[in-house]
């Protein structure tokens, strides 16, 4: 199965911070890896697809960045409600496994 | 509009069983495939298992292969995990998801159900 590592696995940030979250794979992965925003009690809501693309609806300060084995995520200026957990997942190969997450609080 | 509710989950005995149902409406549930994903208290998620659209493919993690057995029902538009020989580390918050295609991102989720193994 391909390990997902994510880091770091908790940061304390300001609104306003540039954040960055990386996510490194145990293989190469291609582009076939997505980024997960969960907030307490909630279910996980999709931000990025396919490494850089922006789902449907997710504001613009998100960004996702990489391939291969080595991935980002970047809120550009961090707003009160991103603060929450944020967790990667590669889709190259099944099982499709997930990174440890990484929870962004004030 | 996509909806999937989870229910099934409850209290159960360590080495009991419980099968878990998740309703699909909103979409046409036969061209999507489906994936549960647990989530302990306070950890992160992970991979359970996935079935194809057609159920022709199953997928499990090393975690619970042999003790879980997904399935679906395309004619009543509902997913299952059967889950036996329960363990206190499968106790967790269970969602499913659906399968984009193409890029195999999970679009859509249910709010969870909660798993509880205790004596």
């Amino acid at each position: 199965d391909i390990q997902m590592t994510q880091s770091p696995s908790s940061l304390s940030a300001s609104v306003g911070d540039r954040v960055t979250i990386t996510c490194r794979a145990s293989q190469s992965i291609s582009n076939y890896l997505h980024w997960y925003q969960q907030k307490p009690g909630k279910a996980p809501k999709l931000l990025i697809y396919a490494a850089s693309s922006l789902q449907s609806g997710v504001p613009s300060r998100f960004s996702g960045g990489g391939s291969g084995t080595d991935f980002t995520l970047t809120i550009s200026s961090l707003q009160p409600e991103d603060f929450a957990a944020y967790s990667c997942q590669q889709s190259y190969s099944t099982p499709n496994t997930f990174g440890g997450g990484t929870k962004v609080e004030i | 509009e996509v909806q999937l509710v989870e229910s099934g989950g409850g209290l159960v005995q360590p080495g009991g069983s419980l099968r878990l149902s998740c309703a699909a409406s909103g979409f046409t549930f036969s061209s999507y495939a489906m994936h549960w994903v647990r989530q302990a208290p306070g950890k992160g998620l992970e991979y359970v298992s996935g079935i194809s659209s057609n159920g022709g493919s199953t997928y499990y993690a090393n975690s619970v292969k042999g003790r879980v057995t997904i399935s679906r029902d395309n004619f009543d538009n509902t997913l299952y995990l059967q889950m036996g020989s329960l363990r206190a580390e499968d106790m967790a918050v269970y969602y499913c998801a659906r399968d984009s295609s193409g890029w195999s991102y999970y679009d859509y989720w249910g709010q969870g159900t909660l798993v509880t193994v205790s004596s």
